[in-house]
């Protein structure tokens, strides 16, 4: 069975500072993974996701994941982040052969000013 | 265009009444999943339709039951309600396989008492 583990469940950091929020999956056959974030009173707004082709990949606003298929890790960094950023990120991964999207339990960024 | 609607917002009900909660995806997205959120459990993956047919579920009791119309709109239904089914419960869709990226509501905020 597929499973993700998000390490922290809640990460502090300064603004402006870098960040890396991470996350390991666990599965018998190839993925898809994903980050998912959730602003506080909302659902959920697909961040970034890997298919397939190049390992690392990139969000409009400043975020980046790479896949590392040996660690299985998905981790996902910010160079500098902003109070903005304070929000709930998931880790998400789905089976390429099934549909149904499997999430990890969330780390909490909270930005200090 | 218009994102996936979910209704109602917030919902309070009594232990043993059923509810009946309310999803209208993206237009042209066929595939809609519900899942359960909860500070303690996280995410749950409660079920996946597409084509008014169930094609994936998750590990929920019975009292837990959904439904697709042909014009992809989704209920789920939960009967003889229990405290611990106060929750956050998210609707997401997508056009036809979660790994294109799910969309999510905000979500029926439902408290039992």
């Amino acid at each position: 069975a597929q499973s993700v583990t998000q390490l922290d469940s809640q990460v502090p950091v300064f603004e402006e500072a870098p960040v890396e929020l991470r996350c390991n999956y666990s599965s018998s056959v190839s993925v898809y993974l994903f980050w998912y974030v959730q602003y506080p009173n909302q659902g959920l707004q697909l961040l970034l996701k890997y298919l397939s082709g190049s390992t690392l990949v990139e969000s409009i606003n400043g975020f980046e994941a790479e896949f590392n298929k040996s660690q299985t890790s998905f981790h996902l960094r910010k160079p500098s982040v902003h109070i903005s950023d304070t929000a709930e990120y998931f880790c998400a991964v789905s089976p390429n052969r099934d549909d149904k999207i499997i999430f990890g339990k969330g780390t909490r960024l909270h930005i200090l000013p | 265009k218009a994102g996936v609607t979910q209704t109602p917002r917030y919902l309070i009900k009594t232990r043993g009444q059923q509810v009946t909660l309310s999803c209208s995806p993206i237009s042209g997205h066929r595939s809609v999943s519900w899942y359960q959120q909860t500070p303690g459990q996280g995410l749950q993956f409660l079920f996946e339709y597409f084509s008014e047919t169930q094609r994936n579920k998750g590990n929920f009791p019975g009292r837990f039951s959904g439904r697709q119309f042909s014009n992809s709109r989704s209920e789920m239904n939960v009967s003889t309600l229990e405290l611990g089914d106060s929750a956050l419960y998210l609707c997401a869709s997508s056009l036809a396989r979660a790994a294109t990226g799910y969309t999510f509501g905000s979500g029926t905020r439902l408290t039992v008492v």
